[in-house]
């Protein structure tokens, strides 16, 4: 299975809104609304901030949203904030029953 | 709050088996799905594969014939082996509860292949 294809940086200045792309195919991301994504901060263990493409886990702030257009899924945050800074990965369910992550996204608040 | 704790050796050689078991607390292991994560020193995160608490598994494909994932309901625990291991293998090893949405992992643990 290949990896899900997403920039690998992306960038903004505090309170700006960034968005990062997670493109797959047919076999994943564009048939299943399986399609989450991940916070990392260096050396920690990553952090679920949205599963089924749009929904939030309590206590993730409303500045993370998702959505998925055909094979692409997207990330927003709104409001940037340094604490944001970090590796962002997305991942989808499959058709073979797998899960399938991307290449991460690393998010410099500048 | 559940909790997951990886645990076992941080060195393996070449050509051996990796083991390592994750250990659930604050709560059941029973009808969930549990799942193994890896990360190499600086790069992204790879589905190893995940297990029902019945035994049902399901492996990557890049993996499977060198994978082998168990669970015990008695302990609360759930294993990885991955046989045959080579240098490709040194990685942060991370367990997880869900099957695509993982909202509980455990902190990690480096297993580095060294002879």
């Amino acid at each position: 299975q290949s990896a899900l294809t997403q920039p690998a940086s992306v960038s903004g200045s505090p309170g700006q809104s960034i968005t990062i792309s997670c493109t797959g195919t047919s076999s994943d991301v564009g048939n299943y609304k399986y399609v989450s994504w991940y916070q990392q901060h260096p050396g920690k263990a990553p952090k679920l901030m949205i599963y089924e493409v749009t929904n939030r886990p309590s206590g993730v702030s409303n500045r993370f949203s998702g959505s998925k257009s055909g094979n692409t899924a997207s990330l927003t945050i709104s409001g940037l904030q340094a604490d944001d800074e970090a590796d962002y990965y997305c991942s989808s369910y499959t058709s073979s029953d797998t899960v399938v992550f991307g290449g991460g996204t690393k998010l410099t608040v500048l | 709050q559940v909790q997951l704790q990886e645990s076992g050796p941080g060195l393996v050689k070449p050509s051996e088996t990796l083991s390592l078991t994750c250990t659930v607390s604050s709560g059941s292991i029973t009808s969930y799905y549990w799942t193994w994560i890896r990360q190499p020193a600086g790069k992204g995160l790879e589905w190893i594969g995940r297990i029902y608490s019945s035994g049902s598994s399901n492996y990557n494909p890049s993996l499977k014939s060198r994978v082998t994932m168990s669970v015990d309901t008695s302990k609360n625990q759930f294993s990885l082996r991955v046989r045959s291991v080579t240098a490709a293998d040194t990685a942060v090893y991370y367990c997880a509860r869900g099957v695509s949405s993982l909202g509980y992992w455990g902190q990690g643990t480096l297993v580095t292949v060294s002879s």
